[in-house]
């Protein structure tokens, strides 16, 4: 079975300093990784998928295969990115796919 | 397009009472997913539905849940016997087709059960 981990509950950080959020998955197919954030009281939103290899306000997650990881990094922090941070595998059923969620820790920047 | 709607935004009853969440999709969306959020477990798949159809609802805890989709811009999720561990935030997400990996959130129902 699927599994997202992000040992993370809580993270703080100052403005301007590098914030990495760890994110790590068990999955026997082959991975498909997303990040979504939700901000203060908006909805959950897409932030970047791996297979995009894109960076978005910032941030960007390499998939490493051999460590089985995934984790989100932004070399400077701004306050507007406190927000909860989940990342998700897809796993394919036969008709069929679905997002598994890690446990999504809360991002703080303080000024 | 006003995304996905759910209703009540909130919603508080008591132990023992049914609960009744409400979820349209965006429209033309074929694909309609229930999770749950918590603290402890943060974000839990509870059950998805392809064009109405549900196709994995192992995440569903136990019998006292169940989910319908009677049409593509409707589905609900309902607890019955509610018990107070059943508190959370309950999100529906909804994507345009099975293989698509864009889920759009609703703003989600807050449930506390005394």
């Amino acid at each position: 079975a699927q599994r997202v981990t992000q040992p993370e509950k809580l993270l703080s950080v100052f403005k301007g300093a590098p914030v990495e959020l760890k994110c790590n998955y068990s999955y026997s197919g082959s991975p498909e990784l997303f990040w979504y954030v939700q901000y203060s009281r908006q909805r959950l939103q897409l932030l970047l998928r791996h297979i995009s290899r894109e960076s978005i306000k910032g941030f960007t997650a390499d998939l490493n295969k051999g460590e089985t990881s995934f984790h989100l990094k932004k070399p400077f922090a701004q306050e507007e990115d406190s927000a909860m941070y989940y990342c998700a595998l897809r796993s394919w059923e036969t008709s069929g796919s679905s997002l598994t969620f890690g446990g999504g820790p809360q991002l703080t920047v303080n000024p | 397009d006003a995304g996905v709607i759910q209703s009540p935004r909130h919603e508080v009853t008591e132990m023992g009472q049914e609960v009744t969440l409400r979820c349209k999709p965006i429209s033309g969306h074929n694909s309609l997913f229930w999770y749950r959020q918590t603290m402890m477990r943060g974000l839990e798949l509870l059950i998805y539905f392809n064009n109405n159809v549900p196709i994995d609802d192992s995440g569903m805890p136990e019998d006292r849940f169940s989910a319908k989709m009677p049409n593509a811009s409707f589905s609900t999720l309902k607890i019955q016997p509610s018990e107070p561990r059943d508190s959370a935030v309950y999100f529906c997400a909804s994507s345009p087709h099975r293989s698509t990996d864009t889920q759009y959130f609703g703003p989600g129902t807050r449930l506390t059960v005394l």
